[in-house]
């Protein structure tokens, strides 16, 4: 079946500008995940969101940052006023459920580029 | 949360060598994923090893465990070219959270 899908898979943008970027995970997962990378660096995990549970939201490195998940399904990642240092790969992850068992697909990531 | 750590933070090694990566973590978990990256995209999961084993095969991989040093390892046998990537782990608890943390990664160069 159909993956992980994101878009854009690249966004230039200029510093100022707001920014949104698309998730749409496996049908029938539940679990959804934000992760930002920047240039061989690790992952930063930013959101969590769980069926109809309030999203985790804990790695939002600030209130430029937001994400919302429509009917459980496709996800959207805000940023405002983007700075040069937004500039990373953005990778969102669905999973089957909450059970640490089940693995994390990834989809192949949206680069911003913040000039 | 959890945070994997791995070690080598980078790794060079001619073709048909092994490779041993390791990770190690600080709390109780229920199983350690191992994750690969090529080129920056997303990540490709590559072998689940649960807390009561010991070790997993899966192909060229072989995974251990040893919760009580909490430390895991990776080692791909007889390398190729199409194994240069990072390699992540990502140890899962029991309690607290299911966000998954991860480390910095170990980046692997195979030298045809």
């Amino acid at each position: 079946g159909a993956g992980v899908s994101q878009s854009p898979s690249n966004k230039v943008t200029e510093k100022g500008k707001d920014v949104e970027l698309r998730c749409d995970p496996i049908s029938g997962h539940t679990a959804l995940y934000w992760y930002r990378q920047s240039l061989g660096q690790g992952l930063e995990f930013l959101i969590y969101f769980q069926g109809n549970s309030a999203p985790d939201k804990s790695g939002l490195p600030s209130d430029r940052f937001s994400a919302e998940r429509t009917g459980g399904s496709v996800s959207t990642l805000t940023i405002q006023r983007t700075q040069q240092e937004d500039s990373a790969v953005y990778l969102c992850a669905s999973s089957r459920g909450t059970s640490s068992f089940y693995e994390q697909y990834f989809g192949p990531g949206t680069r911003l580029t913040v000039t | 949360s959890q945070q994997g750590e791995e070690d080598p933070q980078a790794l060079s090694i001619q073709e048909g060598e092994n490779a041993t990566m390791n990770c190690s973590y600080k709390t109780s978990i229920n199983n350690l994923q191992w994750y690969r990256q090529n080129s920056g995209r997303g990540l490709v999961h590559l072998i689940l090893i649960r807390s009561n084993e010991r070790e997993k095969h899966s192909g060229r991989l072989r995974v251990t465990l040893d919760t009580s040093k909490k430390s895991s390892s990776l080692l791909i046998t007889a390398s190729r070219a199409a194994d240069t990537a990072s390699y992540f782990c990502a140890p899962r608890p029991n309690t607290g959270g299911f966000k998954t943390i991860f480390g910095a990664g170990t980046r692997l160069f195979v030298k045809a």
